[in-house]
């Protein structure tokens, strides 16, 4: 039973248009949340984050909204770039449970076009 | 800057063969992990340590068992190597405690090929 949904596979944006990510999750003790990034044959790199006590971080391009009552949250990539093209993890962590485990979900495989 | 590193970026080993993948970490991280990852099924967590000699099973363990006999270095072995075991390991840090963020840092993965 998938804890963290991305229900989609794979995305298809032209460079300089917005990419828009999306993750559910089903477990309301989760209340921090995370995005990562990976390129084939690489580990995954951290991205950005959001606590459950926020709505929306900001880091540069990249913003993550968070929708506690729908248990949604999105990544958008503004202007997306040609070298955003990877595959990105969402991850959950209920931090007052097991030591900091976090819960990903399958990855959505971005595709930017020049 | 935090620093995970893997002994090996790939590895060709026999079906039956034990099979060692170390990993060391930098930052002085209480917690320490192993996923594998495999295309459609995303990261799964297959054992971490929140401490030296302490290991805890994740969602996948089977077939596989980890030492952690230093704080900085982490080892997942399998025992029997078998084909399904042909995948991509990836090996994670975080710091603990509930004042954390609970970022993990993840190493650059080990190719496993099982022939």
């Amino acid at each position: 039973d998938q804890q963290v949904k991305q229900n989609s596979p794979s995305l298809s944006v032209q460079e300089g248009r917005i990419s828009i990510l999306n993750c559910d999750y089903t477990n309301s003790m989760f209340d921090y949340f995370l995005w990562y990034k990976k390129y084939p044959a690489e580990g995954p790199t951290f991205l950005i984050s959001i606590s459950s006590i926020k709505d929306k971080n900001e880091d540069g391009r990249f913003t993550v909204f968070l929708n506690k009552s729908a248990k949604h949250l999105s990544l958008h990539i503004v202007p997306s770039q040609p070298g955003d093209s990877a595959v990105y993890f969402c991850a959950a962590s209920a931090r007052g449970g097991s030591q900091g485990n976090l819960i990903f979900g399958k990855g959505t495989k971005l595709s930017v076009k020049p | 800057d935090v620093k995970v590193t893997q002994s090996s970026r790939y590895l060709v080993k026999r079906t039956g063969e034990k099979v060692f993948l170390e990993c060391v970490q930098d930052m002085d991280h209480e917690n320490m992990f192993w996923y594998r990852q495999d295309p459609g099924l995303g990261l799964r967590l297959i054992y971490f340590s929140y401490d030296v000699k302490m290991k805890e099973k994740g969602d996948i363990p089977e077939g596989y068992s980890v030492s952690r006999e230093k704080k900085e270095r982490f080892s997942l072995i399998l025992e029997s190597a078998s084909t399904n075991q042909t995948s991509m390991y990836l090996c994670a840090s975080s710091l603990a405690g509930l004042a954390g963020s609970y970022e993990q840092y993840f190493g650059p993965g080990t190719r496993l090929t099982v022939t």
